[in-house]
């Protein structure tokens, strides 16, 4: 598959379950983006990564662990979440973080529901 | 700090009317601009920006630095044009900052 890829694209989870949510991007971009999209706020930027190092971290809660063991590979692992955490979470891509008009293109979602 | 904002949450014309989505900004130096849509049942994608000065679909958006707005226009909406608009915001170099969006709804 081309693009931006997002696995689950929904997913259930209790209070006390730990889950991983995974990205991939077959863009051969550098920069990999973790954000939060709520129903009720715009679109949060939680983590950067740019080639595999984490440059940004947006006052996340440590119940949220981000891991990139490659440019290619984005996760985000989460551990006793809050029903408040539940939302759609967008990863993205771009060429580098730090490069002029760097567009960003974004996988699917994955729609988080926490019990 | 840098801050985008769309002071429409929805907003609803008729087809073949023309529509302005509007956004500004909060921010000192030279910004990029960028207006993202979102489709429904698709990714959020990016529309234009405001370097390339392009036009597409028929939208286009002029920054204006003066008014710290760039708001994105159509002479005559579509049906397909139906969509979540986001607006968004970078620093040369660093991260996007979003608006929090407006939902179009383009009426038969």
């Amino acid at each position: 598959e081309t693009g931006v890829t997002q696995t689950p694209r929904h997913l259930v989870m209790g209070m006390t379950n730990k889950k991983s949510l995974k990205c991939e991007q077959h863009l051969g971009h550098n920069a990999m983006y973790w954000y939060k999209q709520s129903a009720k706020k715009p679109l949060e930027l939680m983590f950067v990564y740019n080639f595999k190092e984490q440059t940004e971290n947006n006052s996340v809660p440590s119940r949220f662990s981000p891991e990139c063991p490659n440019s290619s590979h984005l996760f985000l692992h989460l551990h006793t979440l809050q029903p408040e955490d539940s939302a759609l979470y967008l990863c993205a891509s771009s060429q580098d973080q730090g490069q002029d008009y760097n567009e960003q293109f974004f996988g699917p979602g994955t729609r988080l529901t926490v019990l | 700090a840098q801050r985008v904002t769309q002071p429409e949450k929805l907003l609803s014309v008729f087809k073949g009317a023309p529509v302005e989505l509007k956004c500004n900004y909060s921010y000192s130096g030279s910004p990029e601009l960028f207006w993202y849509v979102q489709y429904s049942r698709q990714r959020l994608q990016l529309l234009l920006r405001h370097i390339s000065r392009e036009s597409i679909k028929g939208f286009t958006a002029d920054l204006n630095k003066g008014e710290t707005s760039f708001h994105l226009k159509k002479p005559f909406a579509q049906e397909e044009d139906s969509a979540m608009y986001y607006c968004a915001l970078r620093r040369y170099g660093q991260n996007f900052v979003f608006g929090p969006g407006t939902r179009l709804s383009v009426l038969p």
